[in-house]
């Protein structure tokens, strides 16, 4: 079973300060995602990456930084976090094998960040 | 640009009674569309994709690229499927592009 963890599921912090959200799958998934979810808004994607190192800008990456240093964790980075960066996050991982259905994203639990 | 509608924020049904999610879709290309679920407490997974033709969970969805839809269908609700559901559209081989969501609510 495809299990991807999330380093936190609350967290609150303070305008201005920086914030780690991390995230680790154990599937040897070549691709990973950041996205946002809000209400009546769905998933916007913040950030994609498909390899170590390699990292692409997604639907809204204003604000939003990341780091794929290792094949199996994704990190997402808020320089100075805003009030309107109060949002759940969900990460995802997928597989770029010739498997059944390499398309399929496996989430993990969210993170509900809320800053003050 | 792609891009996923979901006109209905919420829904509210019988059970026992049909349910019909609504999806409608733009893109260029070809498309490969999906419903993901998130029940209460857990985390969001696949339910079903329109290549596979397959029913889970007694729901089923038809790609009709006429009227550009994928609309989630289930003829008899249940408590259980009371959830928040996503329609989603495959681009740039690896990416999603999600709906903004409905959520379904089943009355006994």
């Amino acid at each position: 079973d495809v299990k991807v963890t999330q380093s936190s599921r609350y967290l609150v912090k303070r305008t201005g300060e920086k914030v780690f959200l991390e995230c680790v799958q154990d599937m040897d998934h070549e691709n990973m995602f950041w996205y946002r979810q809000d209400p009546g808004l769905g998933l916007r994607l913040i950030y994609f990456s498909y390899d170590v190192k390699m990292k692409e800008k997604g639907d809204i990456p204003e604000g939003y930084s990341v780091s794929r240093e290792k094949k199996e964790r994704f990190s997402l980075i808020l320089e100075s976090a805003s009030t309107n960066q109060t949002s759940m996050y969900l990460c995802a991982s997928s597989t770029r094998e010739s498997t059944p259905h390499p398309d399929t994203q496996y989430f993990g639990p969210g993170t509900r960040l809320t800053v003050l | 640009a792609q891009r996923v509608t979901q006109p209905e924020k919420l829904l509210s049904v019988f059970k026992g009674a049909p349910v019909e999610l609504k999806c409608n879709y733009s893109y260029s290309g070809s498309p490969e569309l999906f419903w993901y679920v998130q029940y209460s407490r857990q985390r969001l997974q696949l339910l079903l994709r329109h290549i596979s033709r397959e029913s889970i969970k007694g729901f089923t969805a038809d790609l009709n690229k006429g009227e550009t839809s994928f609309h989630l269908k289930k003829p008899f609700a249940q408590e259980e499927d009371s959830a928040m559901y996503y329609c989603a559209l495959k681009f740039n081989d690896y990416k999603l592009s999600f709906g903004a969501g409905t959520t379904v609510t089943v009355r006994a």
